[in-house]
């Protein structure tokens, strides 16, 4: 099992401000998923980076693989209500073909 | 497309009794997970299957619990017998060709 750190744990803010959380590890992976997930649904992928340095950007959010792809940051621009939900890193292990997940940044953004 | 259904939604039982979790993965997918989330442990992957094959159950916590797949279309978690640390919910999800997960709604299990 990756050993996986997400950071902060809990995150609450103002509409309209900016954010980043973190997803770290010691092992190297060769990708990474982000899901959101909200009250009483399942994880929703937002996106998968491959290659280390890799950025990717969904409309306000922004998404960076690190360099050795051992870690990756989520950067979300003037947050929104609807952007309130638990962000989950799951870095895909060089063997296999499972991603693990991480315990997750639970956000809220008060309007 | 009716996504990844799972029932029952919510399953509340006694310790000690027999609980079967149900999940039908999307068509065409050929790999389905089971997960168990908590707040102390977050999402754990608990077993997986390919093309109807389990293929890495170590996340199974121990022999109380058993997973199935006789079908592509069908699955289902068991749980026998259920203690209240089996308390959780459990996600059921697919993907086709280990790509992009597709997760149902989950099913929140308490044991009394």
């Amino acid at each position: 099992t990756q050993l996986l750190e997400q950071s902060p744990q809990f995150l609450s803010i103002q509409e309209g401000e900016n954010l980043t959380v973190y997803c770290n590890s010691s092992s190297v992976f060769s990708s990474l998923q982000w899901y959101r997930q909200e009250p009483g649904e399942g994880p929703v992928l937002l996106v998968t980076v491959v290659t280390g340095g890799e950025v990717k950007k969904l409309k306000r959010l922004t998404f960076q693989f690190g360099d050795a792809r051992k870690d990756s940051s989520l950067h979300i621009t003037a947050a929104q209500p609807g952007d309130t939900g638990l962000y989950l890193c799951a870095p895909r292990g060089n063997t296999g073909n499972q991603f693990y997940f991480g315990t997750g940044t639970s956000l809220t953004v008060i309007p | 497309d009716a996504g990844v259904i799972q029932s029952p939604r919510h399953e509340v039982t006694e310790m000690g009794q027999e609980v079967t979790l149900r999940c039908k993965p999307i068509s065409g997918h050929n790999s389905l997970f089971w997960y168990r989330q908590t707040m102390m442990r977050g999402l754990e992957l608990l077993i997986y299957f390919n093309n109807n094959v389990p293929i890495d159950d170590s996340g199974m916590p121990e022999d109380r619990f058993s997973a199935k797949m006789p079908n592509a279309s069908f699955s289902t978690l068991k749980i026998q017998p259920s203690e209240p640390r089996d308390s959780a919910v459990y996600f059921c999800a697919s993907s086709l060709r280990s790509l992009e997960q597709f997760f149902g709604p989950g099913t929140r299990l308490t044991v009394l």
